[in-house]
């Protein structure tokens, strides 16, 4: 059973870098690690999704090391908007051959002036 | 507009009082998930399919029914709700469970007494 770790909380100012790690066991071999904000009362959002090494788009960078084992959710400079929560989300193989899905725990990150 | 939609966002109900949560995409997605999300505890997912007809449980599915009759619609049942029920409810689509970015609904807030 696939089973994940995110830190509760993270505290930053506009323009940091933040980075916030995904640990996470017994993932399905051949899916991806994804990454989704969620603002309050509001559905989660796609964010960027790897495989292995590192992943860059517009507004992210995800790092997985080979053993997959974690994730790296990377935001360069940061600013007030950005204050939401954050999750990974892994795939676990089931015994059918079908595959459920897996979010982290959640981190709340909080940017401040 | 590629979109999911669920019916209806707020419900109050009773206890024992069978009620039915629609969930629509109109993105022909294969893959449809129902998730609860509780203070805590982060987003768990109930019920998930792969397509018409085919079903299978999620992390916390006790309580719960669903059916996948057309592509477009995925709804959740319960039978006999009960106060642990209460929670939010998101409804996802993707074309694969984790190989893309999954659409969620705009959430359905449950309060059971």
């Amino acid at each position: 059973l696939a089973k994940t770790t995110q830190p509760i909380s993270m505290d930053s100012y506009e323009g940091q870098e933040v980075n916030i790690t995904c640990s996470h066991n017994n993932i399905a071999t051949n899916d991806y690690i994804t990454w989704y904000q969620q603002f309050p009362s509001q559905g989660p959002r796609f964010i960027i999704q790897g495989y292995k090494t590192k992943v860059t788009n517009e507004v992210a960078s995800l790092f997985i090391p080979a053993d997959r084992k974690s994730s790296t959710l990377s935001l360069p400079r940061v600013s007030l908007s950005d204050t939401a929560v954050y999750y990974c989300l892994v795939g676990d193989e089931t015994y059918t051959g079908f595959q459920k899905l897996v979010f982290g725990t959640g981190t709340r990150l909080l940017v401040s002036p | 507009e590629a979109q999911v939609t669920q019916n209806p966002r707020y419900l109050i109900t009773v206890t024992g009082k069978k009620l039915t949560v629609t969930c629509s995409q109109n993105m022909n997605h294969e893959y449809m998930s129902w998730y609860r999300q509780d203070p805590g505890l982060g987003l768990r997912q109930i019920y998930y399919s792969m397509n018409v007809e085919v079903t299978d449980k999620g992390d916390v599915p006790e309580g719960y029914k669903v059916s996948r009759k057309e592509k477009r619609n995925f709804p959740l049942i319960l039978e006999s709700p009960s106060p642990n029920q209460t929670s939010l409810y998101f409804c996802a689509s993707s074309f694969r469970p984790n190989a893309d970015t999954q659409y969620f609904g705009p959430g359905t807030r449950l309060t059971v007494l």
